[in-house]
């Protein structure tokens, strides 16, 4: 079962930021924790990954705490089209990622 | 590349026939997961597998599901027989899983709609 936790459901003005958390209290040490997100009616997407650093991309930020038992996405200027689902996600064993329930963005005009 | 491709995006058939979804994943990727995704259980691992192999088949419901993988560049997802609640969003996704790091990026096909009635 997934071993991360996330609120339901978060609102975001459009073109401000969406900071979305994460806990996955127990991760282990050598276990990265990953961002995907879900368009309605699409597959999946990845967005992110990090293990113990901060991590940027073009899509997002990832902002790890120290202890690696939480986490937060940050999409810095959130769009209509960032509208989705967002699971975030720590590899439980070899290859193999489990999504919980996720959080349900909704970016307001 | 055009990423990971599945086949169909719809089927519609009825209780009782047998039903084969396809996937090809993205060249070079050594692993392969088939999903399946309900408003009632989420987004739901059904098996994978590395290098052809199936690793972890503990999410497949019952009998009645099966996959293979001939080759490095398609898989099979079957069903049968197929029941009312088997209807669900089926996905495929791939990944290159690097040695000694544990990396695990997943990227998704666009799904298989099925419809058993």
């Amino acid at each position: 079962d997934a071993k991360t936790t996330q609120p339901t459901s978060m609102d975001c003005a459009e073109g401000r930021a969406a900071n979305l958390p994460c806990n996955h209290s127990t991760i282990s040490g050598n276990e990265y924790v990953y961002w995907y997100r879900q368009i309605h009616s699409q597959g999946p997407q990845y967005i992110i990954h990090g293990l113990k650093n901060n991590e940027t991309n073009e899509m997002a930020s990832l902002i790890i705490t120290e202890d690696r038992k939480s986490s937060t996405l940050i999409l810095p200027h959130a769009t209509l089209r960032d509208t989705a689902v967002y699971y975030c996600i720590d590899k439980t064993s070899y290859d193999k990622v489990i999504f919980g329930p996720g959080t349900s963005l909704s970016v307001i005009p | 590349d055009a990423g990971v491709i599945q086949s169909p995006r719809h089927e519609v058939t009825e209780m009782g026939q047998e039903v084969t979804l396809r996937c090809k994943p993205i060249s070079g990727h050594n692993s392969l997961f088939w999903y399946r995704q309900t408003m009632m259980r989420g987004l739901e691992l059904l098996i994978y597998f590395n290098n052809n192999v199936p690793i972890d088949d503990s999410g497949m419901p019952e009998d009645r599901f099966s996959a293979k993988m001939p080759n490095a560049s398609f898989s099979t997802l079957k069903i049968q027989p197929s029941e009312p609640r088997d209807s669900a969003v089926y996905f495929c996704a791939s990944s290159r899983w690097t040695t000694g790091e544990g990396k695990n990026i997943q990227y998704f096909g666009a799904g298989t709609r099925l419809s058993v009635l």
